[in-house]
């Protein structure tokens, strides 16, 4: 059975601070896709990176990175600078590879930034 | 990106009456959908994954009596809350997979969602 954890369900840091979310993953598959979503208060999920597991390698994305560590079963999320406009839940969600598998989320870690 | 789109985005029904709830893949096909109900500050529930053609995969716990989902075509799903009470109330959202390219390395975009609220 697959599982994600976020430990954190709510985080509050100050604007310009930076802030990390932490998603830590179980599978038994070997290969599988790890995903962030972003859920503001309207309710719209809004996607932000999609991982393979066999590709390690971190990435950037303006603000954003992402440190992806496949011998702690880690893909925590780093906002750099925060701003107001990143409050909002934030999800981490697996899948299994192939097409059209549905995703496994995480229960949410609400950031609230503040001005 | 690719667009979900879905209908209403919010309804408020009586108890015992039926909704329906359409989802719309925009710019792509696709022969599954998947959806999902959310409970205030809770996480995404996979209810049942729709597929064009065919009968649609309920998880345990899902009456596939009460969520009848029907996917008939390859850009529309919906799914009907029959005889809706109000601990039917939740958001539905409901999400189309965009495959890309040969490894299926497919991407998940999710509707807006629809709120339900059942008097």
């Amino acid at each position: 059975a697959q599982k994600v954890t976020q430990a954190q369900t709510e985080i509050s840091v100050v604007e310009k601070e930076d802030v990390t979310l932490d998603c830590v993953y179980e599978t038994r598959d070997t290969t599988y896709y790890l995903f962030w979503y972003k859920q503001p208060p309207s309710g719209e999920l809004v996607f932000l990176i999609r991982r393979n597991s066999f590709d390690e390698q971190n990435e950037i994305s303006g603000r954003y990175s992402w440190n992806f560590q496949k011998s702690t079963s880690s893909f925590n999320f780093t906002i750099t600078a925060s701003q107001v406009v990143d409050s909002a839940v934030y999800f981490c969600a697996l899948s299994s590879a192939g097409s059209a598998r549905q995703l496994t989320f995480g229960s949410g870690t609400q950031l609230t930034v503040l001005p | 990106g690719a667009v979900v789109s879905q209908h209403p985005s919010r309804v408020i029904c009586k108890s015992g009456t039926s909704v329906k709830i359409e989802c719309r893949s925009l710019d792509f096909q696709a022969t599954t959908m998947f959806w999902y109900r959310q409970f205030p500050k809770q996480s995404l529930m996979l209810m049942a994954t729709s597929n064009e053609g065919s009968k649609a995969t309920y998880e345990q716990g899902v009456e596939k009596d009460k969520f009848l989902i029907n996917h008939a075509s390859l850009t529309l799903s919906t799914l009907t809350v029959t005889s809706a009470h109000p601990e039917d109330s939740s958001f539905y959202i409901c999400s189309a997979p965009q495959l890309a390219g040969v490894l299926n390395t497919d991407t998940q975009y999710f509707g807006p969602g629809t709120r339900l609220t059942v008097l």
